[in-house]
């Protein structure tokens, strides 16, 4: 089974802190995903990275960057946490090609960050 | 603009009875459809998918539709069941570019199923 694992659950942080999500995931995919799911609004891409040390914007990248130094890995980066990035933060992986019901987007389980 | 539309955020069934959700896109260039289905707290875990090319897909309780020139899908669970009560999501890929990385996600609709 594919796993993507978020290494916090639940995070608390004042505004202005930096704070830095780390996503692995175990099953060589090349592409890797952060979005964020807030009640009525669905989930948002925010970066995407299709290769090592590679990475798209997605439709929220304001506020945010992203690292991907090693392919396992993909850290998302709030800068300067403000309390509007108060959220749920997904991290998914999928293989490279055509999306289909074989080769779709795998999500963690979900970082629930507040920022006070 | 949206190109993934979930217009009911909620719907309620009685358990046993069947489950509709619907899903509307205004890309004509989108080829393949999924639904996943999320439980509070957890990641969204994928459900059912259909190719353009096709109008039906059945998995067990689940069948999707596709209706290409209305550009419109739904979800059918039949029976529901409370085990089914989460929120679902609509999905789609646009092959061309950078679409074809991603999926274009709809708002979702919460589905309750009552014992």
């Amino acid at each position: 089974d594919v796993k993507v694992t978020q290494s916090s659950r639940y995070l608390v942080k004042r505004t202005g802190e930096k704070v830095f999500l780390e996503c692995v995931q175990d099953m060589d995919h090349e592409n890797m995903f952060w979005y964020r799911q807030d009640p009525g609004l669905g989930l948002r891409l925010i970066y995407f990275s299709y290769d090592v040390k590679m990475k798209e914007k997605g439709d929220i990248p304001e506020g945010y960057s992203v690292s991907r130094e090693k392919k396992e890995r993909f850290s998302l980066i709030l800068e300067s946490a403000s309390t509007n990035q108060t959220s749920m933060y997904l991290c998914a992986s999928r293989p490279t090609g055509g999306i289909s019901s074989g080769n779709t987007i795998y999500f963690g389980e979900g970082s629930w960050l507040t920022v006070v | 603009d949206q190109q993934v539309k979930q217009n009911s955020p909620s719907l309620s069934v009685q358990e046993g009875r069947i489950s509709i959700l619907n899903c509307d896109y205004t890309n004509s260039m989108f080829d393949y459809f999924l639904w996943y289905k999320k439980y509070p707290a957890e990641g969204p875990t994928f459900l059912i998918s259909i190719s353009s090319i096709k109008d039906k897909n059945e998995d067990g309780r689940f069948t999707v539709f596709l209706n290409k020139s209305a550009k419109h899908l739904s979800l059918h669970i039949v029976p529901s069941q409370p085990g089914d009560s989460a929120v679902y999501f609509c999905a789609a890929t646009d092959p061309r570019g950078a679409g074809s990385y991603q999926l274009t996600f709809g708002k979702g609709t919460k589905l309750s199923v009552i014992p």
